[in-house]
């Protein structure tokens, strides 16, 4: 069936790039997307790729798409500390299916 | 705010209570799902409409879980007969027909005693 795989933490230092990554299994994708939830808060769209593309970029945050490897990364730049929180890689057709998340922890 | 309301945020009730939720998604978005969040976890699907018809129910959903959409608008979600398990944040998500965002409400967060 579908599934979506994170690493569940990452911790950087405040100013260092922080790169998190996703596997996924379903093929017939249109778009992937990466999704952000802070503490108490909904889940928040940060970005999303097309799935014939390689590579996205939004201000800090780059996406990187390896259809063969069906690997997602998300980059973001000079790391702040209100980029503290959850974050989701989805991926589906007809429905969003996410992963675990991964948890950012950002440190002076 | 997205513009999906969910009602209400927060809901205690004892096992073997029925519990039913509201979402009003963004008018005109013909498409509304359902997903469960537990504690360290990423939502789980539980089922979509397309305007008023369900098109697909999770195997999660058990006899328990219905929902319901039926002018094609504001959806609700009822369980039946509430088990500890169920204890969760209920999400909904609407999508505009040729849309690729899918904007979440706030989330009902439900906890069975």
């Amino acid at each position: 069936g579908e599934d979506v795989e994170q690493s569940l933490f990452l911790s950087v230092r405040e100013g260092d790039s922080s790169v998190i990554n996703c596997t996924y299994t379903d093929s017939s994708s249109t778009y992937l997307y990466w999704y952000k939830q802070e503490p108490g808060a909904g889940l928040q769209l940060l970005t999303y790729i097309f799935s014939n593309m390689d590579m996205k970029q939004d201000q800090r945050l780059t996406v990187l798409l390896n259809k063969k490897d069906k690997h997602l990364s998300l980059r973001i730049a000079d790391t702040q500390t209100g980029d503290s929180a959850i974050y989701f890689c989805a991926d589906g057709y007809n429905k969003l299916i996410f992963g675990a998340g991964t948890r950012l922890a950002v440190h002076p | 705010d997205t513009g999906v309301s969910q009602d209400p945020r927060h809901k205690i009730t004892k096992r073997g209570q029925n519990v039913t939720f509201r979402c009003d998604p963004i008018s005109e978005h013909n498409r509304l799902y359902w997903y469960r969040q537990t504690l360290g976890q990423g939502p789980e699907f539980l089922t979509y409409f397309q305007n008023e018809a369900q098109l697909e129910k999770s195997r999660l959903l058990s006899d328990r879980f219905s929902a319901e959409r039926p002018k094609g608008s504001f959806s609700t979600l009822e369980i039946q007969r509430t088990e500890q398990g169920d204890s969760a944040m209920y999400l909904c998500a609407s999508i505009p027909g040729q849309g690729t965002e899918a904007f979440f409400g706030q989330g009902t967060r439900l906890t069975v005693v």
